[in-house]
């Protein structure tokens, strides 16, 4: 099976303008997870969408938005960006039940906010 | 709240001896445990998990209720294991807590 995708993998953007990120599951996974990733704050949780329904959220202001399409690709929106969105931000797709719960990571998209 | 702490940012070892990355986490329910392991230039990937209790390249971990602690060992280091080493518990969402992180080098 291709690995999890995410699209693009870099970006460049400037303080109040927003942005979308793109990230295409593993086939068959219906669950989707965000993760933002910097040198401060380490790997923090954004949210999981599962069969295109929210399902958890991370403690993150509601400038950080996402969906997730009936073919389970997700995408993230931030919006009116700061300078301390610069991140990795970091897509997961998911299979499994319970304790069997695993999740695989794709590349990541690197944002930079100018 | 759930909580997971690497206290090690940094850890060198030589080629051949024993390693230990430790993790300690808090949760007041029955958590599951992980660790992700990064290696250069590549993605984040599934080390081991607790429920399996299985070694993966030679890596164990047991989970210490007592103690809350999930220690990640291996008895001879090898070059090729340098990597992030990242602790993460899942509790009854699916979302991971994941801890700082330790870069562990292996010397040849």
């Amino acid at each position: 099976k291709a690995g999890v995708t995410q699209t693009p993998r870099y970006l460049i953007k400037t303080r109040g303008q927003q942005v979308t990120l793109s990230c295409s599951p593993i086939s068959g996974h219906r669950s989707v997870s965000w993760y933002q990733q910097t040198p401060g704050q380490g790997l923090q949780f954004l949210f999981e969408y599962f069969s295109e329904t929210q399902r958890n959220k991370g403690n993150f202001p509601g400038r950080f938005s996402g969906r997730q399409f009936s073919n389970s690709r997700s995408e993230m929106n931030v919006s009116t960006l700061e300078l301390g969105d610069s991140a990795l931000y970091l897509c997961a797709s998911g299979e499994g039940q319970g304790a069997t719960y695993e999740q695989y990571f794709g590349p990541g998209t690197r944002l930079t906010v100018t | 709240a759930q909580r997971v702490t690497q206290p090690e940012k940094l850890l060198s070892v030589f080629k051949g001896a024993p390693v230990e990355l430790k993790c300690n986490y808090s949760y007041s329910g029955s958590p599951e445990l992980f660790w992700y392991v990064q290696y250069s230039r590549q993605r984040l990937q599934l080390l081991l998990r607790h429920i399996s209790r299985e070694s993966i390249k030679g890596f164990t971990a047991d989970l210490n209720k007592g103690e809350t602690s999930f220690h990640l060992k291996k008895p001879f280091a090898q070059e090729e294991d340098s990597a992030m080493y990242y602790c993460a518990l899942s509790g009854s969402a699916r979302q991971l807590t994941f801890g700082s992180g330790t870069q562990l080098t292996v010397l040849p």
